[in-house]
């Protein structure tokens, strides 16, 4: 059963940084990509970065480019997404994501979701 | 970047209903479309993919339809477990960017 474990979401103030880490378990972490997708509150989906099995590839979106950065250890099953220069519309539930192969980007699992709140 | 954009943003519609929502692309994205489903204050659920196949699981009244700009999403007979907000989104190349969804309610 696929499983992704999100954590280091919280409370962060304006310009500030946090660190999401999902760790999976389930399936073969290596030849899937991951996803964040993020979710404001009372709003719709918004993908926010993808990387690909292997990390060659890295994506994100026009409003998170150069203050969000994603990677990912295939040694420990986990991807991460590091947040800075964080804003108030950076304020969502976060989703890790599976994605249906390597550089595939829907997503066929997805975890809970962690809150992160930015705020002064 | 590829636009998304799905119509109508909600809808009411009976028990048994035939329900179709749509969703378009500012470029061709062939046939690299998925449609979520996500119920009030729980997960996304992916449906399907690939414009048209049906994910494991999801019940048969489920169908998806087009390629290139225009696809559909069709509930042949709406039930109360569907109340959901629907989104779809493409995937031929990065970003995965998502429609603004299409929230389904029983009438």
């Amino acid at each position: 059963e696929v499983q992704l474990l999100e954590s280091g979401g919280g409370l962060e103030q304006p310009g500030g940084s946090l660190r999401l880490s999902c760790e999976a378990t389930g399936f073969f972490f290596t030849v899937s990509a991951m996803t964040w997708v993020r979710q404001a509150p009372g709003k719709g989906l918004e993908w926010v970065s993808g990387i690909s099995g292997s990390g060659a590839s890295i994506f994100y979106a026009d409003s998170v480019k150069g203050r969000f950065t994603i990677s990912r250890d295939n040694s420990k099953n986990t991807v991460y997404l590091q947040m800075s220069s964080l804003r108030v519309d950076d304020t969502a539930l976060y989703y890790c994501a599976k994605g249906a192969g390597s550089t595939t980007w829907y997503a066929d699992s997805w975890g809970q979701g962690i809150l992160v709140t930015v705020s002064s | 970047d590829i636009q998304m954009t799905q119509s109508p943003s909600s809808l009411s519609a009976s028990v048994g209903d035939r329900v179709t929502i749509t969703c378009r692309a500012s470029q061709d994205i062939r046939n690299y479309l998925a449609w979520f489903q996500q119920k009030p204050g729980k997960i996304p659920n992916l449906l399907i993919y690939a414009a048209s196949t049906l994910q494991s699981g999801v019940p048969s009244r489920f169908t998806g339809s087009g390629s290139g700009t225009h696809f559909t999403l069709t509930i042949s007979s709406l039930q109360p477990e569907d109340v959901a907000t629907y989104y779809c989104q493409k995937y031929n190349s990065a970003p995965g960017t998502f429609g603004q969804g299409t929230k389904v309610e029983i009438k």
